[in-house]
């Protein structure tokens, strides 16, 4: 799987967009990007993928550039549960293979501050 | 909609004693289960892996050792814990036919 570089901390302010960066300049054409995030000793929770088009669930929105090189996401009104640090991985696309052996990097830490 | 459960949430014990984590997942069938460690400040480390009842496969050797005795129910184990053994266990699931990985809400367990 690709490697993702992602700033190791961030803050911002209560009820204004997060904007969380995230770089995998060497992603394949059958790789996702997926975002999660894990808030202090709970297990790191999903929020949302895509391969090429933006995509927006309950949760986030993810931006991805044309040349699929980089991404952003976003939380449209960050609230102070939104305090977690955040993953950026990628993985191949419709894989069916049994040991995942999912990488975390070091993630972005996100402050929301009041 | 689909839950994963694992239990307990924090675990304290002495060197020596055994250990079970138990793991389940509700609405979902067959799916792919894993165990994960995940080391303060560090990536996940995976340490089984299982695509059927009774099918374990493990990542890497250790004092650990898993099994599936029911379709969506996954449990870690050990005889004799040794000191090494702490840490944040995570269980997660796969549907066979999907590409996202749902975790749980994670065990702590430190061994004294």
């Amino acid at each position: 799987d690709a490697k993702t570089t992602q700033p190791p901390s961030m803050d911002c302010a209560e009820g204004r967009a997060a904007n969380l960066p995230c770089n995998h300049s060497t992603i394949s054409g059958n790789e996702y990007v997926y975002w999660y995030r894990q808030i202090h000793s709970q297990g790191p929770q999903y929020i949302i993928h895509g391969l090429k088009n933006n995509e927006t669930n309950e949760m986030a929105s993810l931006i991805i550039t044309e040349d699929r090189k980089s991404s952003t996401l976003i939380l449209p009104h960050a609230t102070l549960r939104d305090t977690a640090v955040y993953y950026c991985i990628v993985r191949v696309a419709g894989a069916n293979f049994g040991n995942e052996k999912l990488t975390f990097g070091t993630g972005t830490r996100l402050t929301i501050i009041p | 909609s689909q839950t994963i459960h694992q239990w307990p949430a924090t675990l304290v014990q002495p060197v020596g004693s055994p250990l079970s984590l138990e793991c389940t997942v509700e609405g979902t069938s067959n799916p792919n289960l894993y165990w994960y460690r995940q080391a303060a400040g560090r990536g996940l480390q995976l340490l089984f892996y299982s695509v059927g009842i009774g099918q374990i496969s493990s990542e890497v050797p250790q004092n650990l050792s898993a099994s599936r005795p029911q379709d969506r129910q996954f449990i870690l184990s050990s005889k004799k814990l040794l000191l090494s053994d702490s840490g944040f266990y995570l269980c997660a699931w796969r549907a066979v036919s999907g590409n996202t990985i749902y975790f749980g809400e994670g065990s702590w367990l430190t061994v004294v």
